[in-house]
């Protein structure tokens, strides 16, 4: 049973560069699991704004990446805005029985 | 422009069943393997199950399998999700999802005696 890791929170100023990550527990996380970013605000929901490790959709802005990181997928937002505070949700596929597992997500505060 | 909009939810008691209703609409249904996620109130999100394109393979997440299933209808652009001994834990809003780059706003599932 894959199990998929984020950090619980982390805060950063506005304009400051932070950066996510997602951790599988079955080891290094590689482009093969497709990992994406989810963005949802209160009460809305979510968005995906990176998809197949860095490719970005039209609505992504450009302050917005996603990498590979010492073996985690990686969402860096460099610039950060305070419309970017939000939950943030990495999602791999684990193929098998599981097939798509989410991250538990990241609560980002921009102060 | 792509619209996904849910249906079917409301307050059940444990033991119930439910069948969820996803209606689209502004793109080609049938090219598109669709989904429904789930997420508890204050909790994060989790994968429930998948459908191809034409409706001949499906996923599921192990804690729903037998319970749940998906289904389709490519000539009515329509997306299901029975639901069926529902518990507590069951309560959530679920959301459909074409290929995890449209979601619909949710339906609330209650699950209560």
């Amino acid at each position: 049973q894959t199990v998929v890791t984020q950090e619980p929170s982390l805060t950063v100023s506005p304009g400051g560069t932070v950066t996510l990550t997602c951790a599988s527990s079955t080891g290094a996380v590689t482009s093969n699991y497709s990992p994406a970013w989810f963005q949802q605000k209160p009460g809305q929901a979510p968005r995906e704004m990176i998809y197949s490790t860095v490719k970005k959709w039209s609505w992504t802005p450009a302050r917005f990446s996603g990498s590979l990181l010492g073996g985690k997928a990686a969402l860096t937002l460099s610039g950060v805005q305070p419309e970017d505070e939000a939950d943030y949700y990495c999602l791999l596929y684990c193929g098998g029985a599981q097939h798509w597992v989410f991250g538990g997500g990241t609560k980002l505060t921009v102060l | 422009e792509v619209q996904l909009v849910e249906s079917g939810g409301g307050l059940v008691q444990p033991g119930e069943s439910l069948r969820l209703s996803c209606a689209a609409s502004g793109f080609t249904f049938n090219n598109y393997y669709m989904a429904w996620i789930r997420q508890a109130p204050g909790k994060g999100l989790v994968w429930l199950a998948n459908i191809k394109e034409d409706g001949s393979e499906k996923y599921y997440v192990d804690s729903v399998k037998g319970r749940f299933t998906i289904s389709r209808d490519n000539a009515r652009t329509s997306l299901y999700l029975q639901l069926t001994s529902l518990t507590v834990e069951d309560t959530a809003v679920y959301y459909c999802v074409r290929e995890f780059d449209s979601w619909g706003p949710g339906t609330l599932v209650t699950v209560s005696s």
